[in-house]
Formats: structure tokens, sequence, C-alpha cells
């Protein structure tokens, strides 16, 4: 079925690290948005990225639809940078009948410690 | 430009009875998402506007839920009567248009959410 898995589920790392967070997900997608959940709840998109590469700042996502998958990478890691990031995806063929349903998977907890 | 405005931010009610939640997108978007965040889990989608018509209510518990978008601006969305498993966050999101294809018309805003506790 229709499936969008997150790798790691739980991320530590120590201020200045890098990282890399996995989407993987099981049909053709039209869209793919990758979202950052602070402490306080709030989701803040950091990538529409349904295909091909794309830098902002630290971050940078790359989604490679052929083989099903997308990552997020995050360069020296600062303890704002902490939260849920979760990726979101719309598939194809749900298209016609349920425009725009992103799909979220169960996020990765990132926590950076000072 | 302003971002997505929810009302209220908590809520406590006992089961049974009822509970409405505001939302009010960014101007100009189009669409209008209602999605519900139990803890430890993402966001499900629970109803789907474009302007003031349903595109998706599949997940939408219709004999307790309901969703109104009265001219295709503000939405409430509403639970009567409310069950424990109810207890979540409502988040409310906008988009200009939905559409396939790589447009970034398509990003998903969200609203700070409506924490709702049922007892």
């Amino acid at each position: 079925g229709i499936q969008v898995e997150q790798s790691p589920p739980d991320l530590i790392l120590q201020e200045g690290a890098n990282s890399t967070l996995r989407c993987n997900f099981s049909d053709s997608v039209n869209n793919l948005q990758w979202f950052h959940q602070n402490p306080w709840g709030q989701l803040i998109n950091l990538f529409y990225i349904p295909s091909g590469t794309k830098q902002n700042g630290r971050l940078s996502a790359t989604t490679v639809a052929t083989e099903r998958y997308s990552l997020l990478y995050i360069s020296s890691s600062q303890t704002t940078d902490s939260g849920v990031y979760f990726c979101a995806v719309g598939f194809s063929r749900l298209w016609g009948g349920s425009q725009g349903n992103l799909i979220f998977g169960k996020g990765t907890k990132l926590s950076v410690k000072p | 430009e302003a971002g997505v405005a929810q009302s209220p931010r908590y809520k406590i009610i006992e089961k049974r009875q009822s509970v409405a939640f505001w939302c009010n997108p960014i101007s100009g978007h189009a669409t209008l998402y209602w999605y519900q965040q139990i803890l430890g889990q993402g966001p499900k989608l629970l109803i789907q506007f474009q302007n003031n018509g349903v595109v998706d209510d599949s997940q939408l518990p219709k004999d307790r839920f309901s969703a109104e978008r009265l001219k295709g601006v503000d939405s409430t969305l509403k639970i009567q009567p409310a069950k424990l498993e109810d207890s979540a966050v409502y988040l409310c999101a906008s988009s200009l248009v939905i559409s396939g294809g790589d447009s970034g018309a398509n990003v998903l805003t969200f609203g700070a959410g409506s924490r709702l506790t049922v007892l």
C-alpha cells in the first residue's frame, strides 16, 4: 500500500555535526515537501522538492523520484535545529481522487546538544 | 504576509461535549486543509477545501466531525460529540492552489494548531 517511511526515528547530535535524514516512499509522487516542527509544535515548510536538489543555507534536499527516496541534509547543526522533521508526499495515482492529499511520515526527532 | 490564524490554541472538554475550531488562511490561498496530529505521529488529513468546495473528506469521521468553509475564506471544524481518542492537535494549513507538477504554489503553510484534550 501507500507508505512513507522516515529514518532514523531519533537522532542526537552535538552542535556543529552534520546529519542526513531519509524518506522512502512506495509509489510515484508529484508532490514532496519537508517540514520542521519546532518544540512548540509549529510546522514550517523547508522544501518543496518532488524531484531534484535544492539548497537553503545550511539545509539541502535531494529527491530521486525514480528510486523513491528523498534526503534532507543538515550541516553544522545548531540547537535551534532541534525538533521533528517530517517528509510529506503526494502520490500521483491518488491525485485524481485526492488532489493535494499529502501523506506524512512518522518523522525524525532531532535533538542537538550544545 | 500574515500567516494562518487558528483559534482557540487550547481547549479542554469532557467526552460527549462539542467543540469548534476556527481557521483563517493566508489571503488569496484557494486551498485550505484540516489535519489531525495525534501525539507522536505525523499529521493526517481530515478534509481539504478548494475555495468553498470539498475536494477530499475521505478520512473525516462524518458521524462526529463536520467542517465548512463558507465564502471560500475562513473555515470551522466541529466535533460533536467528542471522544477520548479525539485528543490531538488540529492543524489548519493553506496553499495557493492544488496541482501536480513542480509548482511552488503547492507549498503548505500551517497555523500554530489547536490542542484539544478530551477528558
